[in-house]
C-alpha cells in the first residue's frame, strides 16, 4: 500500500520561530509536492522537485524553503514563522511525468498554527 | 494560469439520490484528477483521467472528461453517507505534475 507520511498532524509554533515539516514517502516516487491548503483559496502549490537536491519554486514559496536530500524525504521549511502561515500543508508524490496517467498521492497534511 | 471552477460549492442530497459535480477548466486540459477529502485530513486518490471522451468509473462513483477537454463531471449514484466529504478537481498545468486545484465541493449526504 503507498504510503505519504507528515510526521506532525498538529503543530503550534510561535511568531518567529524556525519550522521545519517533514514529508516521507515509500513508492521511489522522484517528484515531490508541498502545498497549503486555505478555506477559499484551495490547495496552492509552494514548491516540488524532480529528484534530489533538486527544488523549484512554486505558486506561493515566498517565506519557505525546501530540502531534499534523499529520495524519500522532502522537508518544507517556514524560516520565521508568520500568523500568515497558519495553514493546513499537504506533501505529495508522484512517479516521474514519462510515466503515463502517474497517480499523485497525498499525505494527511500537517495543521501548523502560528501564533 | 489556468483556473478551474467547481460547481456547485456545497450539495446536501438525501441518501440514495443521484448527484453530479463539475469541474471547469478555463484552458485544455492535459490531466484531470480527481480527490476526495475528509475535512481536516488529506487527499484520496479517486480517478485520473487523461483523453478527451474519457470515462472512468469505481465503485458507484463516475468521472468523464468531454471531448474538447475543458470540463469534467464527477456522478455519484445512490449517494450514500460515506461519499460524504469535500470532492476536488486538479488539473496538470502540461508538465511534471504540478497540479492547480478548485476549490471544491462540499458534499453531505443525509439519512
Amino acid at each position: 500500500d503507498v504510503k505519504v507520511t507528515q510526521s506532525s498532524r498538529y503543530l503550534v509554533k510561535r511568531t518567529g520561530e524556525k519550522v521545519f515539516l517533514e514529508c516521507v514517502q515509500d513508492m521511489d516516487h522522484e517528484n515531490m509536492f508541498w502545498y497549503r491548503q486555505d478555506p477559499g483559496l484551495g490547495l496552492r502549490l509552494i514548491y516540488f522537485s524532480y529528484d534530489v537536491k533538486m527544488k523549484e519554486k512554486g505558486d506561493i514559496p515566498e517565506g519557505y524553503s525546501v530540502s531534499r536530500e534523499k529520495k524519500e524525504r522532502f522537508s518544507l521549511i517556514l524560516e520565521s514563522a508568520s500568523t500568515n502561515q497558519t495553514s493546513m500543508y499537504l506533501c505529495a508524490s508522484s512517479p516521474p511525468t514519462r510515466v503515463s496517467g502517474n497517480t499523485i498521492y497525498f499525505g494527511e497534511g500537517s495543521w501548523l498554527t502560528v501564533v | 494560469s489556468q483556473e478551474l471552477e467547481q460547481s456547485p460549492q456545497s450539495l446536501i442530497v438525501q441518501e440514495g439520490k443521484n448527484l453530479t459535480i463539475n469541474c471547469t477548466s478555463s484552458k485544455t486540459l492535459y490531466g484531470l484528477y480527481w480527490y476526495k477529502q475528509k475535512y481536516g485530513e488529506g487527499l484520496i486518490f479517486l480517478m485520473m483521467l487523461q483523453k478527451g471522451g474519457e470515462e472512468k468509473s469505481h465503485e458507484k462513483i463516475t468521472a468523464k472528461l468531454d471531448e474538447k477537454k475543458q470540463q469534467s463531471s464527477l456522478h455519484i449514484t445512490a449517494s450514500q453517507p460515506s461519499h460524504a466529504g469535500i470532492y476536488l478537481c486538479g488539473a496538470d498545468r502540461g508538465g511534471g505534475n504540478k497540479l492547480t486545484f478548485g476549490t471544491g465541493t462540499q458534499l453531505k449526504v443525509e439519512l
